[in-house]
């Protein structure tokens, strides 16, 4: 069965440092997300990426933050200069479409768990 | 600011009882999904519901969408120690537009 699949699973970082988290969508789905999950907290919305383009953002998602898809299969979330706040897990998502109950529907990665020291 | 309150919040229960947790809101959603997520793992689709009053069983789960689209409930009936997990609904607002989630119900079924 497809899946949303993230890399690295783990990964510590020194503040201040640039991290990028990498996911590959499932293949025919055309709108993908970042999501985060604060230990403990419930599951925030980052980004949402269609064509090519960011197509929404949350608060939480301010200049220190980046997508890309640069290849056609990988998603990549950056952080420029992390912060201790930002240790979080963080999950990317993908969507086939819309319309369609099965094409509203999204499904998640395994997640990668960032600790900034 | 979409918010979606899920109650109770923890949930302890012995195997073979019945349960419901709830979603609530005071918008409207075009659909709403419940995931279970287990610790550390990412959040596993269970069920979509799209249309108010709309009933879905998955075994022994039933999801049931309120009339005015606000609203969700889960019901677990004659729950195992499997069923153990973080419960969490989410909901979109229209099509195009990223997930609201709650903040889960975490049962805990005892043998």
């Amino acid at each position: 069965e497809p899946e949303v699949t993230q890399t690295p699973s783990h990964q510590v970082t020194q503040m201040g440092q640039e991290v990028i988290l990498r996911c590959v969508p499932i293949s025919n789905h055309l709108y993908f997300y970042w999501y985060r999950q604060i230990l403990g907290q419930k599951v925030e919305f980052l980004v949402s990426f269609y064509n090519n383009e960011i197509s929404e953002k949350s608060e939480i998602f301010d200049d220190q933050f980046s997508v890309e898809r640069p290849d056609g299969s990988n998603f990549t979330l950056k952080i420029r200069s992390t912060k201790l706040e930002d240790s979080a897990m963080y999950f990317c998502a993908s969507r086939r479409g819309f319309g369609l109950v099965m094409n509203t529907e999204a499904f998640f990665g395994q997640g990668t768990r960032l600790t900034v020291v | 600011t979409q918010l979606l309150e899920q109650s109770p919040q923890f949930l302890s229960i012995q195997e073979g009882e019945n349960l419901t947790v709830y979603c609530n809101s005071s918008s409207v959603f075009s659909s709403l999904q419940w995931y279970r997520q287990e610790p550390g793992e990412g959040p596993v689709l269970l069920v979509t519901v799209v249309t108010g009053g709309e009933v879905k069983k998955l075994k022994r789960l039933t999801f049931q969408f309120g009339d005015a689209r606000k609203d969700s409930s889960l019901h677990i009936t004659a729950a195992q120690t499997g069923d153990t997990g973080l419960y969490l609904c989410a909901g979109a607002r229209s099509g195009n537009t990223p997930l609201v989630f709650g903040k889960g119900t975490r049962l805990s079924v005892i043998a």
